[in-house]
């Protein structure tokens, strides 16, 4: 079965980066995009952006490029999401997800979603 | 963008109730709209897609219907499970964008 493994949750300090992981299991790693998604206070859900884990072409929501840069290990079946400057608006709960495909519609949306990494700014 | 507005933004019902949750876009979406459900400390998980379509082992209490801007989620018989936040998203066009959610509590 799909499974995408976040790693732990970080605290960090305003200024800093942090780089965080997402291993994929129970499918062709290269066969997906990885998206990721953030959540602040616990509600509101943001895009991010993609990437191909086979070529390594990314797609930015343009509110978070010159904030993330997502990698890929296909070695390793696993996704980064690195996150520069932090601040205070930063601190959130980020997760990679994948899509799900139907055979008539194609497309479902976001079908797997990692646990989620809760990212903490603050000196 | 397109924007996703979601009614009520919060929601209180008793077990055995239908509730209705509305999801607004700012264009057409041409029924690319998912609806998703997270539970208290857990990762949102897809219900329905395709505005209407139910996901594989979702409970049939749980339906979507609509079109052009308007969509809603319907429950019906409201289990003690089914509390929850519920997003509306569409992916007709990128950026892919989320409603506010809709928290849903028994009353």
């Amino acid at each position: 079965q799909v499974n995408l493994l976040q790693s732990g949750a970080a605290l960090v300090k305003p200024g800093a980066s942090v780089k965080l992981s997402c291993k994929a299991s129970g499918y062709t790693f290269t066969d997906y995009y990885i998206h990721w998604v953030k959540q602040s206070h616990g509600k509101s859900l943001e895009w991010i952006g993609y990437i191909n884990p086979n070529s390594g072409y990314t797609n930015y929501n343009e509110k978070f490029k010159s904030k993330a840069t997502l990698t890929v290990d296909k070695s390793t079946n696993t996704a980064y999401m690195e996150l520069s400057r932090l601040t205070s608006e930063d601190s959130a709960t980020y997760y990679c997800t994948r899509g799900g495909f139907d055979t008539y519609y194609g497309y479902k949306g976001f079908a797997y979603w990692g646990q989620g990494t809760l990212v903490t700014v603050s000196s | 963008d397109i924007q996703m507005t979601q009614s009520p933004a919060s929601l209180s019902a008793s077990l055995g109730e239908t509730v209705t949750i509305e999801c607004l876009a700012s264009e057409d979406i041409y029924s690319n709209l998912a609806w998703y459900q997270q539970k208290p400390g857990k990762s949102p998980q897809l219900l329905i897609y395709y505005a209407n379509s139910l996901n594989d082992g979702v409970p049939s209490r749980f339906s979507g219907s609509g079109s052009g801007t308007q969509y809603s989620l319907k429950i019906n018989s409201l289990q003690s499970e089914d509390v929850s936040i519920y997003f509306c998203q569409q992916n007709y066009d990128s950026p892919p964008t989320f409603g506010g959610g809709t928290k849903l509590e028994l009353k």
